[in-house]
């Protein structure tokens, strides 16, 4: 099956710090949706990118839509301690469903 | 609106016991899903539902069974739970999104099933 690769797997940055942290597929991919996942807590919707070359941006949050739609890029710009959990990519596949990469897991040092 | 909800947020299970996992949307969202998530791991999709009456297996299907008897709950079900289930479950539901494939999911909080 169609097979997400997130990196990095891990981030540890300082409060303030700029992050990016990417998703690639052998596939193409129609749509590309980043998740953030709090400690003990379920993945919540980010951004969702639909068209290739796509730059969408949520506060601080910025997601692109890479043209060759086998990839997809999310930056975090002035991390603060909130910033802290696992960001998860995202592609259809078929029938509703999703393939989900492995994630990178980010902490914020303040 | 609720959104989606989990229940029981916590459970720990003998070997060989069955429990229902229940899950209930109420965003009316055809689409419902049932994922694993194991310790520093992404998410396995379990089962799926495309509508009341219509289920499917998704990547790690083996012992566990669905029901979708109504768009609003997609329970899972543990037959003889055995310690490779210990894991944390999330139910999910999807509507059609702006592409019309529904493919934005809406995650509930989670069962956290320790099996011994």
């Amino acid at each position: 099956g169609q097979q997400l690769n997130q990196s990095p797997q891990s981030m540890f940055i300082q409060e303030g710090e700029d992050v990016s942290m990417n998703c690639t597929s052998s596939s193409i991919f129609n749509t590309w949706l980043w998740y953030k996942q709090d400690p003990g807590e379920g993945p919540v919707l980010l951004i969702a990118l639909y068209k290739a070359g796509e730059l969408t941006s949520n506060g601080r949050l910025t997601a692109q839509f890479g043209i060759t739609r086998k990839d997809s890029f999310l930056n975090i710009s002035a991390s603060i301690p909130s910033d802290v959990g696992i960001y998860f990519c995202a592609g259809p596949t078929n029938a509703g469903k999703s393939t989900f990469g492995d994630g990178t897991t980010l902490t914020v040092k303040p | 609106n609720a959104g989606v909800t989990q229940t029981p947020k916590f459970r720990i299970l003998k070997i060989g016991q069955s429990m229902t996992l229940q899950c209930t949307q109420d965003m009316n969202h055809n689409y419902m899903y049932w994922y694993r998530q194991d310790p520093g791991m992404g998410l396995k999709l379990i089962y799926y539902s495309v509508g009341a009456g219509i289920t499917d297996k998704g990547e790690v299907p083996n012992g566990y069974n669905v029901s979708r008897s109504t768009t609003e709950d997609f329970p899972l079900r543990l037959e003889l739970a055995a310690p490779s289930q210990t894991s944390v479950y999330f139910c999910a539901s999807s509507s059609r999104g702006r592409t019309g494939s529904g493919y934005e999911q809406y995650f509930g909080p989670g069962t956290r099933l320790t099996v011994t």
